[in-house]
């Protein structure tokens, strides 16, 4: 079946250094995506969020780019700090469902 | 404050019986959703409500039941007939669509509640 999933399972970088997480999907359908956080023993928060009709979108410190040719999401976060330290997940949705589909999650590591 | 309040935190069960997982928004939502993550995995939809009286399932709903008779509320009930129910339950709620754009809208989420099965 179509799923959501992501290439590295953990990932280790110094603080003040640029985090790439990266997303594959296989729905072509799908037309919005979204980026959550997961602290320990915490729920997700969302993070930032990007539409299909769009190829990058910038937040606070994160961009999200969506390649739609090859099915791949990233989020790039900057100047990455011990507080980013946390396990991310990308999401996909298609249309007016309400029905979000979650990928298996990016562990994320800031050595100090 | 706002936000999404889930009990309880911690819940352990005898195999064979029933337990509700409480799920209450004070976010004026529409939209409500309980998801199950196991260890290392992603979250997976249980069943979702988009507006009071009505519920559909979601991707894992067998063993599972919810009611939606109050805006704010959104019980999870774990029956006997759920093979493997330890796991941790995320509620969630969303006010739905934003305007003309698809998708749910962002996701309230709770601190979640994690069940055990003795």
């Amino acid at each position: 079946g179509e799923s959501v999933g992501l290439h590295l399972p953990t990932l280790s970088v110094q603080e003040g250094d640029n985090s790439i997480i990266n997303c594959a999907y296989s729905n072509s359908a799908s037309d919005y995506f979204i980026w959550y956080k997961q602290e320990s023993g915490k729920g997700p928060q969302f993070i930032i969020d990007i539409r299909s009709n769009m190829d990058k979108r910038q937040g606070q410190r994160v961009t999200v780019l969506l390649n739609k040719t090859v099915k791949h999401l990233s989020l790039q976060i900057a100047a990455t700090q011990p507080g980013d330290s946390a396990v991310y997940f990308c999401a996909e949705n298609k249309g007016s469902s309400y029905k979000l589909i979650f990928g298996s999650g990016t562990r994320l590591l800031v050595r100090p | 404050d706002g936000g999404i309040t889930q009990s309880p935190k911690y819940l352990f069960r005898k195999e064979g019986q029933n337990v509700t997982l409480s799920c209450e928004q004070n976010l004026n939502h529409d939209a409500m959703y309980w998801y199950r993550q196991d260890p290392g995995q992603g979250l997976r939809l249980i069943y979702y409500s988009q507006i009071v009286n009505d519920f559909q399932k979601g991707d894992i709903a067998e063993g599972y039941s919810v009611s939606r008779e109050k805006k704010e509320s959104f019980p999870l009930t774990v029956t006997s007939a759920q093979k493997n129910p330890t796991a941790f339950y995320l509620c969630a709620s969303s006010s739905g669509p934003l305007a003309g754009g698809p998708g749910p809208g962002e996701l309230f989420f709770g601190e979640g509640s994690r069940l055990t099965v003795l």
